[in-house]
């Protein structure tokens, strides 16, 4: 049973270009998160899909960065006209059901993409 | 403001020492789930243990154990008997309740070193 698949594990673009960066969630979950983590801090929620929907995206800048999880296929965090702050680890989680507060609910994390603008 | 703080950005301990790592969080809402997840320098995120805010019990899982103080709002991981393999980043995350769509706040994490 497959874990959560990121790729590319590595990114390199030059400012300017388009990343974009693919995350297929574990089998039989539906739901997707995206966080970003800065060099030398912690994680930063960006958004929160389901298949086909948008449900948070309080977290993505508001200029550049879209995100989907179409009905078949990956869901794929795009950024556009990458800058060199945009250089981060990019994480996808996934869950089988989304539940606030105390139910135990581990979403599990894929190994990220390690963007890097030059 | 800051929900969830973690002061210590770097602790060193002995080999198989224990190691305790402080979290501090801050929310309103009654219900919400505490995690530790842990990054060592390959850097892919690994889930060590939980605790709900209406458990009774502080959890344990293995080697670590969570010291959940609600009216301190803490949640510090203890790790018994320190191995090497356990030098790594930690980070502290919460998940808030009603209404929340599951997304986790990081804290900024500790970074452990063993000795051996």
């Amino acid at each position: 049973n497959a874990g959560v698949m990121q790729n590319p594990r590595h990114l390199v673009r030059r400012r300017g270009q388009e990343a974009r960066l693919r995350c297929s969630p574990m089998k039989g979950h539906s739901h997707v998160y995206w966080y970003r983590q800065l060099p030398e801090e912690g994680l930063k929620f960006m958004v929160y899909l389901q298949k086909e929907n948008i449900i948070d995206e309080s977290g993505m800048p508001k200029e550049r960065f879209s995100a989907e999880f179409p009905k078949e296929g990956p869901s794929i965090l795009r950024i556009q006209q990458v800058v060199r702050g945009d250089s981060a680890a990019y994480f996808c989680a996934s869950s089988p059901r989304a539940s606030g507060g105390p139910s135990y609910n581990e979403q599990f994390f894929g190994p990220g993409t390690r963007l890097t603008v030059l | 403001a800051q929900k969830i703080t973690q002061t210590q950005p770097g602790m060193f301990v002995q080999e198989k020492e224990a190691v305790t790592l402080d979290c501090t969080y801050d929310t309103s809402d009654p219900s919400y789930g505490l995690f530790w997840y842990k990054q060592p320098s390959s850097g892919e995120m690994i889930f060590l243990i939980y605790q709900g805010s209406y458990d009774q019990q502080n959890a344990t899982e293995g080697r670590y154990s969570l010291n959940f103080q609600k009216a301190r709002k803490s949640a510090n991981l203890v790790i018994s008997a320190s191995q090497l393999g356990d030098s790594a980043m930690y980070f502290c995350a919460m998940r808030e309740g009603q209404g929340n769509t599951g997304k986790l706040i990081f804290g900024q994490g500790t970074t452990l070193q063993v000795k051996p």
